[in-house]
């Protein structure tokens, strides 16, 4: 089957601008997850969905971050603006329904200056 | 927050079996122990998980505790490939997955 696709694979730009992340999980799995992953730190959870719904948002910085999930599928999430700690590599996971391991994507590596 | 706390690195030498720690001990009863680990540059990728049993497939190896405290992730024959860093997470209710920091595992020839 083919795994979680995300793109960009790589995003260099300025603070205080803004940034968009695409995530297309495995086909058929309802749950999607968002991780910032800082350098030398484990993925921190940022929100989880449950088809289209914010199943669990308390650790997303609602100020400057934002996600959404249309129709159940793609999700996309948005920094704005970028501050220079945002630099990080943003993981995106699906799994089938609300149990169950993940499966993760490559990741987009952002880099704020 | 995370409920394991791992060793932050170990060596292995090439050849031999690597036996990553895991404590979690506020662990509940109906809570799975997960391992997962990521090689650089990469998302993290699943290796085994398990309740109470221990369990084995292509990969690996877990073996849980009686009280479920603590777990081992055994990797029988450790190659050059797996060198990465090693996550053992408790999958708490929501399916909700909080890493810690991890074990950094290198394998040396």
């Amino acid at each position: 089957e083919a795994g979680v696709a995300q793109s960009p694979r790589y995003k260099i730009i300025e603070k205080r601008q803004s940034v968009a992340f695409w995530c297309n999980p495995i086909s058929g799995h309802a749950t999607l997850y968002w991780y910032q992953q800082i350098l030398g730190q484990g993925p921190k959870l940022l929100i989880q969905f449950q088809n289209n719904g914010v199943v669990d948002d308390s650790q997303l910085p609602k100020d400057r971050f934002s996600a959404e999930r249309l129709k159940g599928v793609d999700s996309t999430l948005k920094i704005q603006p970028a501050k220079l700690e945002d630099s990080a590599v943003y993981l995106c996971a699906s799994s089938l329904e609300s149990a169950g391991g993940y499966t993760f994507g490559s990741g987009t590596r952002l880099t704020v200056v | 927050d995370a409920k394991t706390t791992q060793p932050p690195s170990m060596d292995c030498a090439e050849g031999r079996a690597a036996n990553l720690p895991c404590n979690h001990s506020t662990i509940s009863g109906n809570e799975y122990v997960y391992w997962y680990r990521q090689i650089h540059s990469q998302g993290p990728q699943y290796i085994i998980h398990g309740l109470k049993n221990n369990e084995t497939n292509e990969m690996a190896s877990l073996i849980i505790t009686e009280d479920r405290k603590s777990s081992t992730l055994i990797l029988p024959h450790a190659t050059l490939r797996d060198t990465a860093v090693y996550y053992c997470i408790v999958r708490v209710v929501g399916n909700q997955f909080y890493f810690g920091t991890g074990t950094s595992l290198t394998v040396i020839p």
